[in-house]
């Protein structure tokens, strides 16, 4: 079956304590990026990426890292976390940034 | 600034009744997408379209590109379409990104 599988799915942590929000895709799709979703404000770009090796900024790149070593991979790392991070990310792929998005199902996160 | 607007950001209606949710956008695109996002959060894919006019089931989507719009059309709705639908836009000199419009939320009363 065709998906984008994310983990966790929730988690609560505290601020200042590295997490990883895994991503991974098995359409082999070139395009990946991950969004954060706040309350009134619709999905915002965190990060995307092209190709393996290859990402770049988003809107809202802030306090966020990733990497693409492998094609079906995409992790979001916070490196130290805060409580403004508080959101419901999203992972997406797709086989290029204007073909049909294709959507993980989403990871809560708190930051106490 | 190139912008995605969608109109209403709510709506409310009556099982049965017509629905036509509203996206606008400000530049050249190459592809115009609507998605919807169930209560419970998951995102899917409804339509990505160029041109013209997609149908899949009661849902209808249509664009036109001279005037920078697109609609979103439900026939007869029904309580499981209440959701939040999302309009994007990938435009001519983008960086690799799509424009997303804040969504419109639709609820169906039975």
């Amino acid at each position: 079956e065709a998906q984008v599988t994310q983990n966790p799915r929730y988690l609560i942590t505290v601020t200042g304590k590295k997490l990883t929000v895994t991503c991974s895709q098995n359409m082999n799709h070139e395009y990946m990026s991950w969004y954060r979703q706040d309350p009134g404000l619709g999905l915002r770009q965190i990060y995307y990426s092209m190709n393996v090796e290859v990402t770049d900024k988003g809107d809202v790149p802030e306090g966020y890292k990733v990497s693409r070593k492998e094609k079906r991979n995409f992790p979001l790392i916070l490196e130290s976390p805060s409580p403004n991070q508080t959101s419901l990310y999203f992972c997406a792929s797709s086989l290029w940034y204007q073909e049909t998005q294709y959507f993980g199902p989403g990871t809560r996160l708190l930051v106490l | 600034k190139n912008e995605v607007e969608q109109s209403p950001q709510n709506l409310t209606a009556q099982e049965g009744e017509f629905i036509t949710i509203n996206c606008s956008y400000s530049v050249g695109i190459s592809a115009l997408h609507w998605l919807q996002q169930h209560p419970g959060g998951g995102i899917v894919s409804l339509f990505m379209l160029s041109s013209g006019k997609k149908k899949h089931g009661r849902l209808i989507a249509t664009i036109n590109i001279q005037e920078k719009h697109s609609s979103l059309h439900i026939t007869a709705s029904h309580p499981r379409d209440s959701a939040v639908y999302i309009c994007a836009v990938s435009w001519v000199d983008s960086n690799y990104q799509l424009i997303w419009g804040a969504g419109t939320k639709l609820i169906i009363k039975p």
